[in-house]
């Protein structure tokens, strides 16, 4: 079965400096990757996602993530973070069918002033 | 504006009854999904529907059901039979059910127990 595992529940940066958020995934198959943010008390929006095209994909906000399936993995990054970078972040594969999502734990970003 | 709305913002709920949480897209998506959001524990599907009067259990449905009589309404009811039912719960729609379909999500309803 399909799953995922986000490597660190907590990450603290500076303003400025850059982000890195990790994620690792277990799949038999070829999976769809995605990373959601969640600010306080809201919905989830959609970052960005990998379908089996360019491995370096480029989401919104400058954040980008790598995949790597030697690695098993799809970690986040962003150069430089700002202050509304703060938020929950979640990593996200597909089912085998393509039917539901599979939730990380979840990241909790936070940036210091 | 399109989007997804989800009603009310916070509801509680007495020991014993059931309640219904809300949720309405107006996005023209087939497909709609209801997930429960623990603390440190991301989201859980309970329920999905891919297509009106059809729906399936997601990997927590005890304790709950939905219907979808309408493509842009799929309510959730919160059973008695919900032991632990305190949670954030979050609604989200999508072109369809495909792996390569972005999911959109409501702002969420916070279910509280009195």
């Amino acid at each position: 079965a399909q799953s995922v595992t986000q490597l660190d529940s907590h990450v603290s940066v500076s303003e400025g400096t850059p982000v890195l958020l990790r994620c690792n995934y277990s799949s038999s198959y070829s999976p769809s990757l995605f990373w959601y943010v969640q600010h306080p008390n809201k919905g989830l929006q959609l970052l960005l996602k990998y379908t089996s095209a360019a491995t370096l994909v480029k989401g919104i906000n400058g954040f980008e993530a790598e995949f790597k399936k030697s690695e098993t993995s799809f970690h986040l990054t962003k150069p430089s973070a700002h202050m509304s970078d703060a938020a929950e972040y979640f990593c996200v594969v597909s089912d085998e069918y393509g039917n539901k999502l599979v939730f990380g734990a979840g990241t909790i970003l936070r940036v210091k002033s | 504006d399109g989007g997804i709305t989800q009603s009310p913002k916070y509801l509680f709920r007495k020991e014993g009854q059931n309640v219904t949480l809300s949720c309405e897209q107006n996005l023209n998506h087939d497909a709609m999904y209801w997930y429960r959001q623990d603390p440190g524990q991301g989201l859980r599907l309970i329920y999905y529907s891919q297509i009106v009067n059809d729906f399936q259990k997601g990997d927590i449905a005890e304790g709950y059901s939905v219907s979808r009589e309408k493509k842009e309404s799929f309510p959730l009811t919160v059973t008695s039979a919900q032991k632990n039912p305190t949670a954030f719960y979050l609604c989200a729609s999508s072109t369809g059910s495909g792996s390569l379909e972005t999911q959109y999500f409501g702002p969420g309803t916070r279910l509280l127990v009195l």
